[in-house]
């Protein structure tokens, strides 16, 4: 069955900084969405990837969909305060739909 | 505005008491769902639905049950069968199931 798993479990980060978290997946996948939960709140959708190889970029975010479709990674660069939260992935594939444990991102300025 | 509402934001209940959590939207999205949050955890699914009158176990359905008569509303309820209830309970929905999803602000339950 399909298992999905999201490295680094936390990521603390230095103002400034860049860093890369991702999402593995051990099926092929129709899709993958990105979410972020700021602390106390509730996810909010930030980007979904369709296409193999498919790039997009929100200001300083970065979201690749890996060339088998099996992975995905969110870049942040020059980090900022309010990049503290949550990232979730939530992925699908043929018979499921699942959420990522999540990487918890704080920031040290 | 559209969106989704989810009440109350925080509930106490007793243990062996059954509860409800409210959940309606007015985005005109098809698909609603539960999850639960447990703390530094992802999030689990418990019920889900695609279309009114029609709802679908998900991961953690044990010890819950839903219902679907209305588009805009699918309430919750934690029942006294629940082992460990004390959580935080979010509700979303999209506009078919696998969309992206929009969340309510959740609803804190704690159970003594």
């Amino acid at each position: 069955g399909q298992q999905v798993m999201q490295i680094p479990q936390y990521q603390h980060v230095q103002e400034g900084e860049d860093f890369t978290t991702y999402c593995n997946s051990s099926t092929t996948l129709s899709n993958i969405q990105w979410y972020k939960q700021r602390p106390g709140g509730h996810p909010v959708f930030l980007i979904q990837l369709v296409k193999s190889g498919e790039v997009k970029k929100q200001k300083r975010l970065t979201f690749q969909f890996g060339e088998a479709k099996k992975n995905s990674s969110l870049h942040i660069t020059a980090t900022q305060t309010t990049d503290v939260g949550t990232y979730f992935c939530r992925v699908r594939d043929d018979y499921k739909l699942s959420f990522g444990a999540g990487t918890t991102v704080t920031v040290r300025a | 505005d559209g969106g989704i509402t989810q009440s109350p934001k925080y509930l106490f209940r007793k243990e062996g008491q059954n509860v409800t959590l409210s959940c309606e939207q007015n985005l005109n999205h098809d698909a609603m769902y539960w999850y639960r949050q447990d703390p530094g955890q992802g999030l689990r699914l418990i019920y889900y639905s695609q279309i009114v009158n029609d709802f679908q176990k998900g991961d953690i359905a044990e010890g819950y049950s839903v219902s679907r008569e209305k588009k805009e509303s699918f309430p919750l309820t934690v029942t006294s069968a629940q082992k460990n209830p004390t959580a935080f309970y979010l509700c979303a929905s999209s506009i078919t199931l696998g969309s992206p999803l929009h969340f309510g602000n959740g609803t804190r339950l704690t159970v003594t």
